[in-house]
């Protein structure tokens, strides 16, 4: 769904560089999702954010990864001292509260490091 | 934590034919929803539908239907009449009530034969 639109989706980085996702949920979404796919693989869980608040960060790796979701302005996935492992398409979902809704995606941010 | 597996990484059907995608979960949860997406090769994210738990009328949308088996925590995806445009990465996908959390399977991925 076009409407959450993530940025940028293409982004090149050196090795030891900052990587900054950044996602802007549809309107009245207060939920966001991080995702990371590699080649040929499913999606895996990173992290799951409210306003302000991160609910669950146990996919993400305790290192060098970040997240947050201000109450204004678009929700960031940051990533510090990129290494090539971290070369993925980075994908981001966002939800309105009630749980009988699905999730709707961005089309990803695809991250080189070399 | 909610999994969700999906056990077959790659699945092939002959255009016309009909496959089934199987998708097991694990929750301790009464009231839950479960989703099945289609990633096609352009990477978005789409819905293909969606099954409350409460509900035991299994969910039907056009060429696409599920086997939901609350006991079992089973919940498969048959697509009738395999067209070519159907060939795509399938993700089954979680979302608790209480909590809101989201999970993904690890995707299969589907091959249509002419």
């Amino acid at each position: 769904n076009a409407d959450v639109m993530q940025n940028p989706r293409h982004l090149v980085r050196r090795r030891g560089q900052e990587a900054r996702l950044r996602c802007s949920p549809m309107k009245g979404h207060s939920h966001v999702y991080w995702y990371r796919q590699l080649p040929e693989e499913g999606l895996k869980f990173m992290v799951y954010l409210q306003k302000e608040n991160i609910i669950d960060e146990s996919g993400m790796p305790k290192e060098r990864f970040s997240a947050e979701f201000p109450k204004e302005g678009p929700s960031i996935l940051r990533i510090q001292q990129v290494v090539r492992g971290d070369s993925a398409a980075y994908f981001c979902a966002s939800s309105p509260p009630r749980a009988n809704t699905e999730a709707f995606f961005g089309q990803g941010t695809r991250l080189t490091v070399v | 934590a909610q999994t969700v597996t999906q056990s077959q990484p790659e699945m092939s059907v002959q255009e016309a034919e009909t496959v089934t995608l199987s998708c097991t979960y694990d929750t301790s949860e009464s009231d839950y929803y479960l989703f099945w997406y289609k990633q096609p090769p352009s990477r978005q994210m789409i819905l293909v539908i969606r099954q409350e738990a409460y509900k035991q009328q299994n969910a039907t949308e056009n060429r696409f239907s599920v086997n939901f088996q609350k006991a079992a925590k089973s919940f498969s995806l048959k697509i009738s009449d395999s067209q070519l445009g159907d060939a795509a990465m399938y993700f089954c996908a979680y979302r608790s009530s209480p909590n809101n959390d989201m999970r993904f399977g690890a995707g299969t991925r589907l091959t249509v034969k002419p």
